[in-house]
């Protein structure tokens, strides 16, 4: 059984298109992330959402839209691609997420990734 | 300064080389610290977190220096499996929620 899976795995497509990217887990865990890893394998998070509810919204230009139907999935739909946005977009899940200082729960929650989704804008 | 910095490598050691990755980090007040494993065109997996006492998985240790702000991996007893990039994750704080920052990564190449 797939932990977190993606679909698709490889895009293709032209600048100006739209297109959306699938995320689903099965771990039952509360949050869900995504992060997208340029050519020099620079991962950075984009997004993360705690039970359907947007919590992190890193500086990702507003094409970017990210959609949480239920907590076991979160979905990225772009708008008008360009050349810039092709990298891989990995999909991670964890139990909980991290809170600020101050607040109860421990520091950390393992996060589990996607195999990856491999956008190619031409 | 960035916010995790790696070398990026690659290190090529034969088998049963002991290697080590240094990584640092820029805020002080990051509580967690990790390293994560990606295979080539695969996507990262936790390979340990980082404790301030320092802690030992088999063949890996990893430790954590406060006061200079850095990470450290050693790898004793390379094997061929271990060629990966290995990547050095801190938390930081965002807007009242913390998230994690992944290094660029560190390649390492094992050969026979």
């Amino acid at each position: 059984d797939t932990a977190v899976s993606q679909t698709p795995k490889y895009l293709v497509t032209q600048m100006g298109n739209d297109k959306s990217i699938k995320c689903e887990q099965n771990l039952g865990h509360d949050t869900m992330y995504w992060y997208k890893q340029d050519s020099k394998k620079f991962l950075k998070i984009m997004f993360s959402y705690n039970n359907k509810e947007l919590i992190i919204n890193e500086t990702v230009p507003n094409r970017f839209s990210p959609k949480s139907p239920d907590k076991a999935h979160l979905n990225l739909h772009i708008n008008s691609l360009e050349l810039g946005d092709s990298a891989v977009y990995f999909c991670a899940s964890s139990q909980d997420f991290l809170r600020g200082p101050g607040t109860s729960g421990p520091f950390s929650y393992e996060q589990y990734f996607g195999p990856g989704t491999r956008l190619t804008v031409t | 300064r960035k916010e995790v910095e790696q070398d990026p490598g690659p290190f090529n050691v034969p088998e049963g080389a002991t290697v080590a990755f240094n990584c640092t980090y820029s805020n002080s007040a990051s509580q967690s610290f990790f390293w994560y494993r990606q295979d080539c065109r695969k996507e990262p997996k936790l390979l340990m977190s980082v404790y301030s006492s320092g802690n030992e998985d088999g063949r890996f240790t990893a430790q954590l220096n406060r006061a200079s702000q850095y990470i450290s991996l050693l790898i004793r007893d390379s094997k061929l499996s271990d060629s990966a990039t290995y990547l050095c994750v801190v938390n930081f704080m965002n807007t009242g929620f913390q998230k994690l920052v992944f290094g660029t990564g560190t390649r390492l190449l094992v050969s026979p």
